[in-house]
């Protein structure tokens, strides 16, 4: 199981620029989150998928943030246009409906927007 | 301005010695909590959980405490090791059984273990 897969592992990119951000959930898992954290607020929930559904994106910051599931084995958050104060640690995390509520995160992208 | 950073807690233990790292939780509507440990330039890694039905349970090496009457989760680790150091959040769920996900994390406890 080669785990929850994001990419890139990091990004570097100028303010006004368009940035995506992907991730390959574990096989078999039905639920998808992304989460952001920074040393300002911690690790906070942007939004979560239920089979490929989005639930709650309440914790979206603004209109310049947008996430897609095409499908159950990938999903995409995408910015723009991204702003330096967007800089941070974009974890995608994916669980199973109904085996618990364990989420499995992924090894982040870092997101640098000068 | 001078930006302020999120001000983690420290807890700084010799190797070999127990850890107890605390959490106060915010909805005593919350039925089911995790403990996740995240080393350096990692994700969050999943250590124990606990439903509210349960005041203790054990792991390895870890044990998870939770008092409901005043809403506190502790975390304690037995016999700490250098591969320990890392920030430690604790997560709730409010209304076990609903829809999936919804975790809300803890501000975080950073562990430094000496050698």
């Amino acid at each position: 199981d080669a785990g929850v897969i994001q990419s890139p592992r990091h990004e570097v990119t100028e303010m006004g620029q368009e940035v995506t951000l992907r991730c390959k959930p574990i096989s078999g898992h039905n639920s998808l989150f992304w989460y952001r954290q920074t040393m300002m607020r911690g690790l906070e929930l942007l939004i979560y998928f239920n089979n490929n559904v989005p639930i709650d994106d309440s914790g979206m910051p603004e209109d310049r943030f947008s996430a897609k599931m095409p499908n159950a084995s990938f999903s995409t958050l995408k910015i723009q246009p991204s702003e330096p104060r967007d800089s941070a640690v974009y974890f995608c995390a994916s669980s199973s409906l109904g085996e618990g509520y364990e989420q499995y995160f992924g090894p982040g992208t870092r997101l640098t927007v000068t | 301005g001078e930006s302020v950073g999120l001000h983690l807690p420290t807890l700084s233990v010799q190797e070999g010695d127990n850890s107890i790292i605390n959490c106060a939780y915010s909805n005593s509507a919350s039925d089911y909590f995790i403990w996740y440990k995240q080393e350096s330039g990692k994700g969050p890694q999943f250590i124990i959980d606990i439903r509210s039905n349960m005041d203790k349970r054990q792991g390895q090496r870890v044990t998870v405490l939770l008092n409901k009457t005043v809403k506190h989760l502790s975390l304690q680790i037995a016999a700490t090791q250098p591969g320990d150091s890392a920030v430690y959040f604790c997560a709730e769920i409010p209304n076990y059984g609903g829809s999936q996900g919804n975790l809300i994390f803890g501000k975080g406890t950073k562990l430094s273990v000496k050698p």
